[in-house]
């Protein structure tokens, strides 16, 4: 059964500092993984998806990798700001043949001015 | 629609009532899926359908738990005998292909249980 973990479950940073958070899987037998956000009594916002023939993907200040093999991703976020302030999630795609999601637990994240 | 619509926002239920929650997913989206998300945890899998046909519905909790979208479009998910430990949101998300790709989340529905 495939497991998601994502450390640190919160995270409080000033404004301006790079950040990194981070997600792991046990099965790498995985389609793709997604970040999303998630703001408070709000649903999910898709920040990046990476396809698991590929390294990374860009989106402005968000930058997020993948090594499948040893089962890791990490979104790092550059000069953040007060309004990246949110729960970020991390989700793969496996072992269905229509993309069921497993999530992990989210990484509160903080940015105060 | 422009995205995924959920009603109600937010149902308060005394134990043992019934509720049902509406999805309404983008316009002629293929795929639908629903999730539950339990205060401080990730989103867990509950069904999936593909057009009107439910391939999968491993995630339901329990019996008292079931879903529907006769006509391939709008979805519902009902909930018999609510118990407290029911309470959650209840995120429903569409997407336009069957396979591998990124889906759109709607706002969710937060049911709270007394």
């Amino acid at each position: 059964k495939q497991e998601v973990t994502q450390i640190p479950a919160a995270l409080s940073v000033p404004e301006g500092e790079n950040l990194v958070l981070n997600c792991s899987f046990t099965d790498s037998a995985i389609y793709n993984l997604q970040w999303f956000r998630q703001d408070p009594g709000k649903g999910l916002t898709s920040l990046l998806l990476i396809q698991s023939s590929q390294r990374e993907q860009t989106s402005g200040r968000l930058n997020a990798s993948l090594d499948k093999s040893s089962g890791r991703s990490t979104l790092y976020i550059a000069a953040s700001q007060p309004g990246d302030s949110a729960t970020y999630l991390c989700a793969v795609d496996g072992g269905t043949s229509y993309g069921k999601l497993t999530f992990g637990q989210g990484t509160i994240l903080t940015v105060h001015p | 629609g422009a995205g995924v619509s959920q009603s109600p926002r937010y149902k308060v239920a005394k134990r043992g009532q019934d509720v049902a929650l509406r999805c309404d997913p983008i316009s002629g989206h293929v795929s639908l899926f629903w999730y539950q998300q339990a205060l401080g945890q990730g989103p867990e899998f509950l069904t999936y359908f593909q057009n009107e046909a439910q391939l999968d519905k491993s995630g339901l909790p329990s019996d008292r738990f079931f879903a529907e979208r006769p006509e391939g479009s709008v979805s519902t998910l009902k909930i018999q005998r609510t118990q407290q430990e029911d309470s959650a949101v209840y995120l429903c998300a569409s997407s336009s292909r069957t396979l591998h790709y990124g889906y759109t989340f709607g706002s969710g529905t937060r049911l709270t249980v007394v």
